[in-house]
């Protein structure tokens, strides 16, 4: 089993719309999580961290379930500039983003016009 | 501001020779990582080196080796490359020995290709 699992899609979806990616990890010593945008043929970049209160940037709220081991990453209004690969990462060793990082697979955004 | 930078952005081998890609982390940041993205899936921990040392290693074999110079660099070496090490290497860093960013940056990364 994956310790990090997501859902590969693609997601489909038309400008405007809301979209929610879902994430679940294995290891329940895990101590930090984020959500990083990929752009094709491009390095990964942090988009948000995720607290178990719940965390919002502009459009993008993150959720985090430690009971279930499971994260979310909600876009609303989605625009095209949001198409690209959203990789859910966790951080076993560390409270921190300082340390060994625990990519999922990735999943893939495409919003059409 | 000179971010993470990688070389070579691309590398053409075959199967049993040895490959050396490099990094130069972000300006102020000590620690470098290095990861392997294979097509269509997440990056991959390869290890970590901080004071010139190896601090953390993912589930690689020995093949892959790694050093740190003094003044933060760093480079990864695979020898005897294997078909199943094309793949698009990353190199992340950031600081350990204080400062406020805690937050790992990624350079462009060197596709590698092995034939």
């Amino acid at each position: 089993r994956k310790e990090v699992e997501q859902d590969p899609g693609p997601f489909n979806v038309p400008e405007g719309a809301t979209v929610a990616f879902n994430c679940t990890y294995s290891n329940s010593a895990s101590q930090s999580f984020f959500w990083y945008r990929q752009d094709c043929r491009k390095e990964p970049k942090l988009l948000m961290s995720v607290y178990s209160s719940g965390n919002e940037d502009g459009r993008f709220t993150a959720q985090l379930n430690r009971a279930s081991q499971y994260i979310s990453l909600l876009i609303r209004d989605s625009k095209l500039s949001d198409s690209a690969t959203y990789l859910c990462v966790v951080n076993t060793h560390g409270s921190s983003n300082t340390g060994k990082l625990i990519f999922g697979q990735g999943t893939t955004l495409q919003v059409k016009p | 501001d000179a971010g993470v930078t990688q070389s070579p952005t691309h590398l053409i081998k075959t199967r049993g020779q040895q490959v050396t890609l490099r990094c130069s982390p972000k300006s102020g940041h000590d620690t470098v990582s290095w990861y392997q993205q294979a097509l269509g899936q997440g990056p991959q921990f390869i290890f970590q080196y901080y004071e010139e040392e190896e601090r953390q290693r993912g589930n690689f074999p020995d093949r892959f080796s790694g050093h740190q110079f003094p003044n933060y660099s760093s480079e990864l070496n695979v020898n005897a490359l294997l078909l199943g090490d094309s793949a698009l290497y990353l190199c992340a860093s950031v600081s350990l020995a204080g400062g406020t960013e805690e937050t790992q940056y990624f350079g462009p990364g060197t596709r590698l290709l092995v034939l």
